[in-house]
This record gives structure tokens, C-alpha cells and sequence, in this order.
């Protein structure tokens, strides 16, 4: 099965950079998957990485390690709107196109 | 194109009713999910569908029927509506690995 552990809340202040951590065990791995969602709103896809090492996208960046189970997303330049929830996703090996969600990290941006 | 789309917005059922959600797609995507998403839980599978006339159960099946005559829908039935199934629902399209989520549904069983 899967296990995914991401932290609940998290604070930051406007401007600065915050970094939100991802822990997993699956069976297999087809990739890691982070999606933004605001409150009362559908997940929105941010980034993607099936291999080890940095994916950078304008002010967000996604790292990934295979051999520790361990991604992050890191965001610069913190604004209010992205105050939101970011959840982690890994997709399984033989799962065809199946993810499975961690629990999200609450991120409160503050002035 | 209007993506996802899902309705309705909002229900309230008592227990035993049953209700379809719809959900519908103008992407031409073959790959359609139905999550729901708990406080503290995260997003969880229910069922899915690779294309018409394929579905398959995902993590929390029990109590939910799903069909797939097309590719542009994929409906979600509650045969009978229990409080455990109080959620918010998503539907989702899956192309190149990434999923697309419609608006939700939030639904409130009594």
C-alpha cells in the first residue's frame, strides 16, 4: 500500500520562501505529484517528478529523492494568494493512472 | 471548452434517498475519476474508468455505483445515502499524467 506524510499547517511571511516536505512508502513509484487547492475550491495540478532532482516552475520548484521517500515544494517570493492547501500525490507502479493523496499542508502566508 | 463540469453545487439528502451526481468532460479525456475528499483524510479514490464501458472500483467503494456509456460522462450514484457519505466530491479527468478536477460537489447527508 501507500503511505503519505506531509505536515498539517505551516506559516510564512509574505515575501519569504517556504519549504513543505513530503514523505512516502509505496509499493512501487510512477511519480510525485503537487497540487494547489484553495478553501472551497478543486486541486490544481503544480508540478510533477518520476525522476531524483529539481523541477522549477516561475516561483514554485518540486524536489524529489527516490531512494529516501522524500520530496518537497518550495515556494519564493510568498504571496497572500498563496495561502491554500498543498497536497502531496504519489502515483503507484501496475496502478495505471491512480494517485493517492496525502492528507495536504495548510499554508497560511501572513503580512 | 468548460472542462469538468459537476452538478449539482450543493445537495442535502436524508438518509436513504438516493442521488446521482453527474459529472461531464468536453476534453475527449479517456481516463475519469470520482475522489472524495474528509477533513484530515485527503482525497480518496472511489471508482474510475480507463474509457466507455470500463470502470473499476478504487479505495472506498462501498455504497457507490458508477457507469460509463460515454466518454463525456460519468455519473456517481448513491443507492442509499448514509451520513458516514457527508463529503465534498470530485470528479476528475487524468491526460499526460495530470489530473483535472471539476468544481465539486458538497453534499450533506441527514
Amino acid at each position: 500500500g501507500q503511505n503519505i506524510d506531509q505536515p498539517t499547517e505551516m506559516t510564512a511571511t509574505e515575501g519569504a520562501i517556504v519549504q513543505i516536505n513530503c514523505t512516502y512508502q509505496t509499493s512501487g513509484f510512477n511519480g510525485l505529484f503537487w497540487y494547489q487547492q484553495h478553501a472551497g475550491e478543486a486541486p490544481t495540478f503544480l508540478s510533477y517528478n518520476v525522476l531524483d532532482g529539481l523541477e522549477e516552475k516561475g516561483r514554485f520548484s518540486s524536489f524529489l529523492s527516490r531512494s529516501k521517500g522524500y520530496s518537497y515544494l518550495l515556494l519564493k517570493e510568498l504571496q497572500m494568494k498563496d495561502s491554500a492547501s498543498y497536497l502531496c500525490a504519489v502515483r503507484p507502479t501496475g496502478g495505471g493512472n491512480k494517485l493517492t493523496f496525502g492528507t495536504g499542508t495548510q499554508l497560511k502566508v501572513e503580512l | 471548452n468548460a472542462g469538468v463540469t459537476q452538478t449539482p453545487k450543493f445537495q442535502v439528502l436524508k438518509t436513504g434517498q438516493s442521488m446521482t451526481l453527474q459529472c461531464a468532460q468536453d476534453m475527449n479525456h479517456e481516463y475519469m475519476s470520482w475522489y472524495r475528499q474528509d477533513p484530515g483524510m485527503g482525497l480518496r479514490l472511489i471508482h474510475y474508468s480507463v474509457g466507455a464501458g470500463i470502470t473499476d472500483q478504487g479505495e472506498v467503494p462501498n455504497g457507490y455505483n458508477v457507469s460509463r456509456s460515454t466518454t463525456e460522462d460519468f455519473p456517481l450514484r448513491l443507492l442509499s445515502a448514509a451520513p458516514s457519505q457527508t463529503s465534498v466530491y470530485f470528479c476528475a479527468t487524468t491526460e499526460r499524467l495530470q489530473e483535472f478536477f471539476g468544481p465539486g460537489t458538497r453534499l450533506t447527508v441527514l
